[in-house]
């Protein structure tokens, strides 16, 4: 399967700034995805990242407070604009399968950011 | 709504079977998951069924899909410790021209000898 690499792994930050993250892949792929994960939390999808148009955000989550990018087939980055301590939480990106038959239905995921803001 | 609803903790032995229950919402989910989280670490790709099978085998991992009572499960023979982990359940959900999981809370397993 792909490699999907996440920087930085984890950061500690001070309330009013932003952090933008970065996601890459070793393969071309159609779909990314972002998700959050709270403190002893499952996942909530932030947004989905499709090259050459506009993120599409999930309910709750809005484009001034999470600006996304999505530059080319193997890159997006995540912004988490203004950050306050209840935006510490781990941030993964995901990807669509492309590379294997069958393989878009299934999401892999990076190891994740951590985040913590004081 | 949609929704995903795991029990929060099991604990077994070193050696026994683990079963890891999940129950689902929407039924026409094509493909249902099982990821897996060591602690500080991203999400594992453990296995998937699609929809229109019952059960698939995968060396220790057998999962087990009752499609009428919306009810998933992950079996795990012969648990070790480097299993201890969260284990989540999620489902596919298409919508706006692409496939959205959706996530249970959780199962943490803890294995003790």
């Amino acid at each position: 399967s792909a490699v999907i690499s996440q920087k930085p792994s984890r950061d500690i930050c001070q309330r009013g700034t932003s952090l933008t993250i970065q996601c890459q892949v070793d393969s071309q792929v159609t779909m990314m995805f972002w998700y959050r994960q709270q403190p002893g939390q499952s996942l909530t999808l932030i947004a989905t990242a499709n090259q050459g148009s506009e993120a599409t955000y999930e309910s709750g989550f809005v484009i001034d407070k999470f600006p996304i990018s999505r530059p080319n087939l193997t890159f997006s980055t995540l912004t988490v604009s203004n950050m306050s301590p209840e935006d510490s939480s781990i941030y993964l990106c995901s990807v669509e399968g492309d590379w294997a038959p069958g393989g878009k239905n299934i999401q892999y995921f990076g190891a994740g950011t951590r985040l913590s803001v004081l | 709504g949609e929704d995903v609803e795991q029990s929060l903790f099991l604990s077994v032995r070193e050696g026994d079977s683990s079963v890891i229950n999940c129950t689902y919402t929407d039924s026409s989910s094509t493909y249902l998951y099982w990821y897996k989280q060591e602690p500080g670490a991203g999400l594992q790709l453990l296995t998937y069924i699609f929809s229109n099978m019952d059960m698939k085998q995968d060396q220790r991992l057998t999962v087990l899909l009752n499609k009428k009572d919306k009810h998933l499960s992950l079996r795990i023979a012969d648990t070790q410790t480097g299993d201890s982990a969260i284990y989540f359940c999620a489902e596919t959900l298409f919508s706006g021209g692409y496939n959205k999981l959706i996530f249970g809370a959780g199962t943490r397993l803890a294995v003790h000898p």
